[in-house]
């Protein structure tokens, strides 16, 4: 069956702090992999995906992932947080994601204190 | 380009009445849409998948009288919530799909739906 961890509820991070998301998934066919970002009542912003190519993908608002096969990972980064990033974060994982569902982990929320 | 809009964005409704969520591709045309729900502090779970001209597929556990989907043309779908109660208040997300290729699938900016 397809799923998607996020270990993390809730993760606090100080301002200008790195900053990693984990991601594992299971899928049995090759993944696309997505991360995105939800504020408070709104929808969802992609942050970036990977399809296929370079492990590492480079996303909006200076975000990274690495693809990592042999892990089944797919973590989000990022070396400066900023106080606007403070949302929620959902990785999802899918087939040809254009005519398949995509399945989502089921959130970490991060905090940014001063 | 490729919008996703959701109408309304907001929606109260008393117990028992019916309530339209509009669904549109702006600038492409979607032959697949997706309609997800998401509780709160929850994750996003599938329900429904909807490909033009052609009846909706429902995940298992979501009652396809209740939740009545339509696609009828490729750049609209609209999910009717029928006869709501206080339970089906949700965020209710849609998603699109490019007619040709692979793709991300674009997401709507979600409706909030209360039920009264």
């Amino acid at each position: 069956a397809q799923s998607v961890t996020q270990p993390d509820i809730h993760i606090t991070v100080s301002e200008g702090a790195s900053l990693e998301l984990r991601c594992n998934y299971s899928y049995g066919a090759t993944p696309y992999l997505f991360w995105y970002v939800q504020s408070p009542g709104q929808g969802l912003q992609l942050l970036l995906k990977y399809f296929s190519g370079d492990t590492l993908v480079q996303g909006i608002k200076g975000f990274e992932a690495e693809f990592k096969r042999s892990q089944s990972s797919f973590n989000l980064r990022k070396p400066s947080v900023h106080w606007s990033d403070a949302a929620e974060y959902f990785c999802a994982v899918g087939a040809n994601s254009g005519n398949t569902p995509l399945v989502f982990g089921k959130g970490t929320r991060l905090s940014v204190i001063a | 380009g490729a919008v996703v809009s959701q109408h309304p964005s907001r929606v109260i409704c008393k117990s028992g009445t019916s309530v339209k969520i509009e669904c549109r591709s702006l600038d492409f045309q979607a032959t697949t849409m997706f309609w997800y729900r998401q509780f709160p502090k929850q994750s996003l779970m599938l329900m429904a998948t909807s490909n033009e001209g052609s009846k909706a597929t429902y995940e298992q556990g979501v009652e396809k009288d209740k939740f009545l989907i339509n696609h009828a043309s490729l750049t609209l779908s609209t999910l009717t919530v029928t006869s709501a109660h206080p339970e089906d208040s949700s965020f209710y997300i849609c998603s699109a799909s490019w007619r040709r290729g692979r793709d991300e699938q674009f997401f709507g900016p979600g409706t909030r739906l209360t039920v009264l």
